[in-house]
Formats: structure tokens, C-alpha cells, sequence
């Protein structure tokens, strides 16, 4: 089945410093991926949209400047926290389908932040 | 955002039992209703998905069964393992892709579930 990579599994970084979370779609072409958040123990939580090309669309209370994500190519999204700070530790997953449509969304193995 | 709701939120089954976890939703726009199973730091994979015209649907050990006019639907797990033990969400979604934006997948708040040995 498709394959979604996400880089990396775990970070650990100080507060104020920024960290980049990478996905990608290893072997078909996305041109919508999504960004979920999710604290222990709970449901994921949508962030963002990713489109290829274009702004990312960002869910309701999000902040875009906090969380910066690009979609610079069909296999390739990132999402960069910005300045990151205790409270935004948690684990980050994203999740992409084949361009044409498909009844299967793929998810990433997720990256679990932690900042000091 | 969560417009699913999922119970239990954990339930404790011995090996060979059959957990039951149910959920419902609102919105009746949703055409699409998977399941997913999610380990401990690792993302959700697909575990077995419905459309609202089945009324169930069977892979392997696990069951979807769906009440379109109670817009509920429920996920059974037939000789459950100890590997079976993990997180399951539901979620409801629509196929249909508007101008390649919009979230997918709304998911319930999750079923944590242990199948003791």
C-alpha cells in the first residue's frame, strides 16, 4: 500500500528554537496533506491543510505564524513550529492521499516533540 | 471540531472476548466511515472502512456494522488478541474533494482498548 514517511519520529528541543517536521509521500503524488496534532491520550486534532503550490489552509485557532507549513512539491510537506515553547509539545502526525482520490488516507508514523 | 462520538473510552476484554465499540455522528453529508487503529507513539493505520449504503461490512476478525437511520455505526472485533490491545478511533468523512481543500476526516475522541491474556 502507499506509504506516508514522516522525519523524524522524536525531537527534543529548547525552548525559542524552531523545528521542521518533514512528510512524504514515497510512492504516489499528493497535492492535499494534512497536519493533525494529538496530546496523550486523546483524539487527533486537524491543524492545517497542506496544498501543493498554494497557502495552507489552517484550521480555527491555529496560529499560521506559529506553525508554518509548506507544500513545495507533490511528495512533500513540512511543518516548521516556530519558536516552540513547553506548551507545544505533542505529537505531530500528518496524513496524505493520491492525488486522483482514494478511499484510503494515509498516515505518517507521527513525530512526538518535546520541548524543554 | 469532533463531531463523532465514540465509547467507551476504554474498555478491558479477555482474550477470545468480543469488544464493541460504537459511535455516532450528525452530519448525514458524510459518505465514508472508517476505523482506525493507532499504537502507542506510532500514527493511525486504516483498519476497515464503510460507505452508508452497506449496512456491514466484514474483514477478518473485525466487523462494521451500520444504522443508517440511528446514524450510528459500530466496530466489532471477533477473537480479540492481546495484539489487538491499542487505541480506535472512528471517523466520518466525505470522498468527494472540493477544491482540494477541506478536512477529510473528523474523528471520534478514541476507545482505548486491553485484551488481557
Amino acid at each position: 500500500g502507499a506509504v506516508v514517511s514522516q522525519h523524524p519520529s522524536w525531537v527534543i528541543c529548547k525552548s525559542g528554537t524552531s523545528v521542521k517536521i518533514e512528510c512524504r509521500s514515497l510512492d504516489f503524488q499528493a497535492t492535499t496533506m494534512f497536519w493533525y496534532r494529538q496530546f496523550p491520550k486523546q483524539s487527533l486534532m486537524l491543524m492545517a491543510t497542506s496544498n501543493e503550490g498554494s497557502k495552507a489552509t489552517y484550521e480555527q485557532g491555529v496560529e499560521k505564524d506559529k506553525f508554518l507549513i509548506n507544500h513545495a512539491s507533490l511528495t512533500l510537506s513540512t511543518l516548521t513550529v516556530t519558536s516552540a515553547h513547553p506548551e507545544d509539545s505533542s505529537f505531530y502526525i500528518c496524513s496524505a492521499f493520491p492525488s486522483g482520490g482514494a478511499e484510503k488516507l494515509f498516515f505518517g508514523s507521527g513525530t512526538q516533540l518535546s520541548v524543554l | 471540531q469532533q463531531q463523532v462520538k465514540q465509547s467507551p473510552q476504554s474498555l478491558i476484554v479477555q482474550k477470545g472476548g468480543i469488544p464493541i465499540i460504537n459511535c455516532a455522528y450528525e452530519n448525514t453529508a458524510f459518505d465514508y466511515f472508517p476505523w482506525y487503529q493507532q499504537f502507542p507513539g506510532k500514527g493511525p493505520a486504516l483498519l476497515i472502512a464503510i460507505r452508508p449504503d452497506v449496512s456491514e461490512k466484514k474483514e477478518g476478525r473485525f466487523t462494521i456494522s451500520f444504522n443508517k437511520s440511528a446514524k450510528q455505526f459500530s466496530l466489532h472485533i471477533m477473537d480479540s488478541q492481546p495484539g489487538d490491545s491499542a487505541t480506535y478511533f472512528c471517523a466520518e468523512g466525505s470522498l468527494e474533494r472540493k477544491n482540494n481543500a477541506g478536512n477529510m476526516l473528523t474523528f471520534g475522541g478514541g476507545t482505548r482498548l486491553m485484551v488481557k491474556p
